[in-house]
């Protein structure tokens, strides 16, 4: 079955650091790959996606690049700021659900603490 | 933001109660989604549904039923509620291939 697996954290970093988040990915065929993030007491939300092979996600200074051959999808910024700190969730998608829908499978999470 | 919202929020309630949490959207999406989510294990999808009255199980249903009579809200519950239960609730809607939307989850603590 889908499986994804992403270092274990937290991660501490200094304000301006450069941040990578590893992430790979065990799946059939061909699935699309997400990059979520959840704040504290909050819901996921959203932070990048790519739905190729090749294709490079990217928001607010974050960028992922899906890659075949290696099954990654490593989460990286340049310069991470305080209000970045959050929990970071990488999730594949594939494998239809009955009636459609979009069965996502998640990583256990990555805490990252950033400090000035 | 998506307009879902879950309720309660939080809640506690003790061994052997049923407990029901509610998930409502405002966006009309077809597609909606009960997942817990447990320090080590990130996400788990519990139940989801594909439609008014059209609801199906995920990997960790035991447990749990689900029901979902409107387009815009998808009710949980537990049936029985056991210790292992307690967690933290989200919901999620979609539309085909799109990504999902997150509620702002339900802490539920079982003593």
């Amino acid at each position: 079955g889908n499986s994804v697996t992403q270092m274990e954290g937290p991660v501490t970093l200094s304000e301006e650091a450069f941040l990578t988040i590893n992430c790979t990915y065990t799946a059939t065929g061909y699935p699309s790959l997400f990059w979520y993030v959840q704040y504290p007491g909050e819901g996921l939300q959203l932070l990048l996606k790519a739905t190729k092979a090749d294709d490079k996600g990217s928001n607010k200074g974050f960028e992922a690049t899906y890659r075949k051959e290696t099954t990654s999808f490593h989460l990286e910024k340049g310069s991470v700021q305080v209000s970045d700190s959050a929990v970071y969730f990488c999730a594949l998608s594939g494998g239809g659900l009955t009636g459609g829908g979009n069965k996502l499978t998640f990583g256990t999470g990555t805490q990252l603490k950033v400090e000035l | 933001d998506a307009g879902i919202t879950q309720s309660p929020r939080h809640k506690v309630t003790e061994t052997g109660t049923p407990v029901t949490l509610r998930c409502h959207q405002t966006e009309n999406h077809r597609y909606m989604y009960w997942y817990r989510q447990d320090p080590g294990h990130g996400l788990r999808l519990i139940h989801y549904s594909y439609g008014v009255k059209d609801t199906d199980k995920g990997e960790v249903s035991d447990g749990y039923s689900v029901s979902r009579s409107k387009t815009e809200d998808f009710l949980l519950t537990l049936e029985s509620a056991t210790s292992s239960q307690t967690s933290v609730y989200f919901c999620a809607i979609s539309d085909l291939y799109n990504e999902q939307f997150f509620g702002p989850g339900t802490r539920l603590t079982v003593l």
